[in-house]
């Protein structure tokens, strides 16, 4: 059991690159998160999903856009990558059990560098 | 806006000590709140999480407690270990909105 698996986990980009940031659970979780963590700011919330063929806004959208085809799959898009998206990046799924979430879990991170 | 806020940033103990890490948020109207670990470089690992109708959660040398009304929750740990050493964050869940919001985490080191 996998759980929440990211690809990849380094890159480095040029400025004005884009980039797709995988992330698959096997846990058959509904809701997904993408994550930035910077020194000094926290965790922040990029995008989440509710299910399947859904997305929504976090704290810090802008410059990414996601997608949610596939119930076990979220994809954090970087259409050009600006040096202010240098971070690393975390996936996390959770459950709504009856309103009752389960523990969250994280994947390994993405370590995003933009020259 | 919800607001989490740990306090201390960074601790540093001798070996065998035990110890309490602490975890505030401003609106008390929260599903769960849940302890991570994160080692330099690598992902979050879940400790402990607390559904807001509970008041406490032990796994090992772990307690996590949880006053809702009064925003706090404590991370005690006992006989504290250097392979302790590690940043702990607390999350929580509020019933507004689908996002998990995140303190800035104590540093811990554990020193032999």
């Amino acid at each position: 059991n996998a759980g929440v698996t990211q690809t990849p986990k380094f890159r480095v980009l040029k400025t004005g690159q884009s980039m797709t940031l995988l992330c698959a659970q096997d846990m058959n979780h509904e809701y997904m998160y993408w994550y930035r963590q910077d020194p000094g700011m926290g965790l922040r919330l990029i995008h989440y999903s509710v299910g399947e063929g859904t997305t929504a806004k976090g704290e810090v959208p802008d410059g990414y856009n996601v997608s949610r085809l596939k119930k076990q799959n979220f994809l954090l898009g970087l259409e050009s990558a600006a040096p202010s998206q240098t971070s690393v990046y975390f996936c996390a799924s959770t459950e709504d059990r009856g309103r009752v979430y389960t523990e969250a879990f994280f994947g390994q991170g993405t370590r995003l560098t933009v020259v | 806006k919800q607001e989490v806020t740990q306090i201390p940033a960074a601790l540093s103990v001798p070996e065998g000590e035990n110890l309490v890490l602490n975890c505030s948020f401003t609106d008390s109207a929260i599903y769960n709140l849940q302890w991570f670990r994160q080692d330099p470089g690598k992902g979050l690992t879940s400790l402990l999480l607390i559904q807001s109708s509970q008041r406490e959660q032990t796994s090992g040398r772990l307690n996590a407690s949880l006053d809702k009304s009064s925003g706090r929750s404590t991370l005690y740990i006992a006989a504290s270990q250097p392979g302790d050493s590690a940043t702990y964050l607390c999350a929580v869940k509020n019933n507004a909105g689908n996002m998990l919001t995140f303190g800035g985490g104590t540093r811990l080191m554990v020193k032999p």
